[in-house]
C-alpha cells in the first residue's frame, strides 16, 4: 500500500514561555527514558534521561517527569528560547542483554518558539 | 559539533546498487550505533557495535550489514538498494553503551 509520512505533533510557544512536550511509551520493561533534540539539518542531541525507578529529574532549564502508571513521559523547558526550536524525541532504553545500547525513538514533536 | 564524522554527506545511486557509508566515532568512544531516519518510519535503530563486536541488532534488513574495525571506525553496507531505502543514515557513538549517544551529521541516501 501507499506509505504516508509521519504527521508529527506540533507545539508553538512564545519566547519566555514554558513548554511541555509529552510522550506516551509502550514498553514497561524499559530501564531508561531519554529526551533528544534534533535541529534542522543535524543529528539528534541528548538532552536528559531518567531511570525507570525515578519520577522526576531536573537539568539545566529542563525537567523530565515520568508517570509509569499511565506510561507517560514529559519534558518541560523553562523560559523557552528561539534556539530551542527543534524536533524533540523521547526514547526508551532497555539496559543490558541483547538490547544493549538500542534506543527506541518515538515519532517526535516539533517545537516552534516565536520571538 | 558532536565529534562524530560521517562520509559521504550525500549519496545518490540507482536501484540494485550497493553503497558503503562510513563513520568515525568520537575519540575514545568504543560504541558505534547506526540509525535510519525516514519520513514514514521515523528514527529507527539498526545496529550497535562495541569494540569491534556486534552487541544489539534492530530491524536491520538482510541486505544491510555493518562492521566496526580495529581502529573503531565503522561502515554500513547497503546492497540491492530499493527506492524505500532512501533515508538519512546516522551514526552515533558513546564511550560504552548507554543513553547519551553522540550523533554525527548523517548521510542522506537517495535511491533513484
Amino acid at each position: 500500500g501507499e506509505s504516508v509520512g509521519l504527521h508529527l505533533p506540533t507545539l508553538s510557544v512564545q519566547e519566555g514561555d514554558n513548554s511541555i512536550i509529552n510522550c506516551a511509551y509502550s514498553n514497561s520493561a524499559s530501564d531508561y527514558f531519554i529526551w533528544y533534540k534534533q535541529e534542522s539539518g543535524k543529528g539528534p542531541q541528548f538532552i536528559i534521561d531518567i531511570r525507570s525507578n525515578m519520577d522526576k529529574r531536573q537539568g539545566q532549564r529542563v525537567t523530565v517527569l515520568l508517570n509509569k502508571t499511565v506510561k507517560h513521559l514529559s519534558l518541560q523547558i523553562a523560559a523557552t528560547q528561539p534556539g530551542d526550536s527543534a524536533v524533540y524525541f523521547c526514547a526508551e532504553n532497555v539496559a543490558g542483554g541483547t538490547s544493549y545500547g538500542k534506543l527506541t525513538f518515538g515519532q517526535g514533536t516539533i517545537l516552534t518558539v516565536h520571538p | 559539533d558532536s565529534g562524530v564524522t560521517q562520509t559521504p554527506k550525500h549519496l545518490i545511486t540507482a536501484t540494485g546498487q550497493r553503497v558503503t557509508l562510513r563513520c568515525s566515532p568520537r575519540s575514545g568512544d568504543l560504541s558505534v550505533y547506526w540509525y535510519q531516519q525516514s519520513l514514514d518510519q521515523g528514527l529507527q535503530f539498526l545496529i550497535h557495535y562495541y569494540n569491534g563486536e556486534e552487541r544489539a541488532k534492530g530491524n536491520i534488513l538482510e541486505r544491510f550489514s555493518a562492521q566496526q574495525f580495529p581502529d573503531l571506525h565503522s561502515e554500513l553496507n547497503l546492497s540491492s538498494l530499493e527506492l524505500g531505502d532512501s533515508a538519512l543514515y546516522f551514526c552515533a557513538s558513546s564511550p560504552h553503551g548507554g543513553n547519551e549517544q553522540f550523533f554525527g551529521p548523517g548521510t542522506r541516501l537517495t535511491v533513484l
